[in-house]
């Protein structure tokens, strides 16, 4: 079975400061997708990077990059230049790599806050 | 852009009454999800459906839980008997044409059972 676990319950930072969310996961599966959903007030889930386990490259989007370490399991998310917008829960998740037909396994999720 | 909508935004019913949730998935998606959020906790995964059928369902998806495309545009989720505990955020996604490995979400209902 495959598990996610954010450490991070909370966490803050100063508008415009760079900041980065943990998210490391548990798998037998080679191949797989990574993505981090914002949860802002109004609770929708919001798809804000996917990283595919494959690729070496990082995802990147806009303000958002991931650190996605393979072997050790890790996919962290850098916000840079942080908005005040960007206050919300964000979840980490993890979805196995077989057309279609996939539910999704979320973390706990990490409460963001945006200082002014 | 095409998006996933959900109906009612919120809903609140008694304990024991039967409830729908409705879904309209993006329209060339064959792949359909339930997924439920208790407040305060994360989303869990309750169902997949593919092909007019359950594809896999969770520990949580028991028998007074009830998927459907009753038409080509709708896909529902049915509690028979409510209880407290399945007060939540529910939340549709959907999956498929061109591209299977992103999941689009909808907003999610709000359930309240009193």
């Amino acid at each position: 079975a495959q598990t996610v676990t954010q450490s991070q319950p909370e966490m803050s930072v100063q508008e415009a400061e760079t900041v980065t969310l943990s998210c490391t996961y548990d798998t037998s599966e080679s191949n797989y997708y990574l993505f981090w959903y914002k949860q802002p007030p109004s609770r929708q889930m919001i798809l804000v990077i996917r990283q595919e386990a494959y690729k070496q490259q990082n995802a990147t989007e806009n303000r958002f990059s991931v650190n996605f370490q393979k072997a050790a399991k890790s996919f962290s998310l850098k916000i840079s230049d942080s908005q005040l917008g960007d206050t919300a829960m964000y979840f980490c998740a993890f979805m196995k790599h077989v057309k279609g037909n996939n539910d999704m396994r979320f973390g706990a999720g990490t409460r963001l806050t945006v200082k002014p | 852009e095409p998006e996933v909508t959900q109906t009612p935004s919120h809903q609140v019913t008694q304990m024991g009454q039967e409830v729908i949730l409705r879904c309209v998935p993006i329209s060339n998606h064959l792949y359909f999800y339930w997924y439920r959020q208790i407040l305060g906790q994360k989303v869990e995964f309750l169902v997949s459906f593919y092909n007019n059928e359950i594809s896999e369902k969770s520990e949580i998806f028991d028998d007074q839980f009830s998927v459907e495309r009753p038409d080509g545009s709708n896909f529902t989720l049915k509690i028979r008997s409510t209880k407290l505990e399945d007060s939540a955020m529910y939340f549709c996604a959907s999956t498929g044409g061109t591209s299977t490995d992103t999941q689009y979400f909808g907003p999610g209902t709000r359930l309240t059972v009193l």
